[in-house]
């Protein structure tokens, strides 16, 4: 199938650890994004990849450094987990140039203990 | 002040009345908006986008925009259960291209039977 996906779906963690979170997508698309969307739902971009370029950085704390080893991978790595850190987690990818779609991943519900 | 405004809700609609949804963003020379629809525990997914001032109608949804008054809107004909959903409004930011978008805090929609 034709997708975005995420692994792992679900992420429980004690604080001070450190995770990662990976995203793959087949659809050829140029762009790729994480988000985080909180306990309220909302819907906040982290950062932004154009041809594993880091293009968008958004007042996001260092702790949280994004990799990206080819186009179709965009991976996300947490050192020294929080507990505000909890929130779910959405990877999305899009066409690159024009005004084209952001499709997302199921999302990675992470949990810091 | 938000960036993108949008009621929380819910908002309660009888099963075959129009249901609508408003939005209001900030920043005046944003170019596209957006109408996403998310269900509970899933990822949201894109079912409307509109560019020009006016009405752009697909199937049952209509997305109104007027930009002098900074508003978008979502109207859903004839809606129907499986319309329950939180409906994110997200927001294309000027000098950017696809790359960021701004979410709203999103409206809970229940459609009642």
């Amino acid at each position: 199938d034709t997708a975005v996906s995420q692994t792992p779906k679900y992420l429980v963690t004690q604080m001070g650890n450190d995770k990662s979170i990976k995203c793959e997508q087949n659809l050829g698309h140029d762009t790729m994004y994480w988000y985080k969307q909180d306990s309220k739902k909302f819907l906040k971009i982290m950062f932004s990849y154009n041809n594993k370029e880091l293009i968008i950085n958004e007042t996001v704390p260092n702790r949280f450094s994004p990799k990206s080893p080819d186009k179709a991978h965009l991976n996300l790595h947490i050192n020294s987990l929080e507990l505000g850190d909890s929130a779910v987690y959405f990877c999305a990818s899009s066409a690159a140039g024009g005004k084209n779609e952001q499709f997302f991943g199921p999302g990675t519900r992470l949990t810091v203990l | 002040q938000k960036e993108v405004e949008q009621n929380s809700g819910p908002l309660s609609v009888p099963e075959g009345a129009i249901a609508s949804l408003n939005c209001t963003y900030s920043d005046r020379g944003s170019q596209s908006f957006f109408w996403y629809r998310q269900y509970s525990g899933k990822s949201p997914e894109l079912i409307m986008f509109i560019y020009s001032n006016g009405d752009k109608e697909d199937g049952r949804f209509t997305a109104q925009l007027n930009k002098a008054s900074q508003y978008v809107s979502l109207l859903i004909r004839d809606s129907q259960p499986s319309d329950s959903a939180t409906y994110l409004c997200a927001v294309n930011p000027l000098g950017f291209g696809n790359e960021k978008l701004t979410f709203g805090t999103g409206t809970r929609l229940t459609i009642i039977p």
